[in-house]
């Protein structure tokens, strides 16, 4: 597609069950990241994939959080036993390289209730 | 500890007047400014770029300029208009590094007809 496309684009989760949230960035770019916003917030980073360089996980608030990319295509974020804390929206976004311009979507609203 | 800092949350200003947000970084390996607007539901999108070998980049009705020195950039916007109410994102990258988007917090623009 044209643009970075995610999905769920809304999910309602019971406390303690897990979530993936998918992300298909836009074709040939290489950069791949998860940023999160909770209410009243700004924007967190969670997670950085670039080429076949080892992810920055820096940003990942627990081990509950974890994210994969295959190849330089889809990634996946899952959440582990949720808890309510982890209620944000989650945006993916994609760049051509480290340090561009990078390219959001629409965002994954997570509520855990 | 905020590398990118936007210290007033909200701003409001009348149509047709000048809008000014502010953002404040503190690594001086950041070389790349970028600022973002968010509408509510949506992803942030981008809206313009600096490089630190330029002091001022402008688009439209929108300008960008950068304080290297005192480390301190500027979202210009004139003459302001209501589809501009948005919140508004800084965000910073050190271009040598292969190191994600700093974002700052955000600061809600409202232009008031």
């Amino acid at each position: 597609g044209a643009g970075v496309s995610q999905s769920p684009s809304n999910k309602v989760t019971e406390k303690g069950k897990d979530v993936e949230l998918r992300c298909d960035p836009i074709s040939g770019h290489t950069a791949l990241y998860w940023y999160r916003q909770r209410l009243g917030q700004g924007l967190e980073f969670l997670i950085y994939f670039q080429g076949n360089s080892a992810p920055d996980k820096s940003g990942l608030p627990s081990d509950r959080f974890s994210a994969e990319r295959t190849g330089e295509s889809v990634s996946t974020l899952t959440i582990q036993r949720t808890q309510q804390e982890d209620s944000a929206v989650y945006l993916c976004a994609s760049s051509p390289g480290p340090g561009n311009t990078i390219y959001f979507g629409e965002g994954s609203w997570l509520t855990v209730v | 500890d905020q590398q990118v800092k936007q210290n007033s949350p909200s701003l409001s200003v009348q149509e047709g007047r000048i809008s000014i947000l502010n953002c404040d970084y503190t690594n001086s390996m950041f070389d790349y400014f970028l600022w973002y607007k968010k509408y509510p539901a949506e992803g942030p999108t981008f809206l313009i770029s600096i490089s630190s070998i330029k002091d001022k980049n402008e688009d439209g009705r929108f300008t960008v300029f950068l304080n290297k020195s005192a480390k301190h950039l500027s979202l210009h916007i004139v003459p302001s208009q209501p589809g501009d109410s948005a919140v508004y994102f800084c965000a910073a990258s050190a271009l040598s590094g292969n190191t994600p988007l700093v974002f700052g917090k955000g600061t809600r623009l409202s232009v008031i007809a």
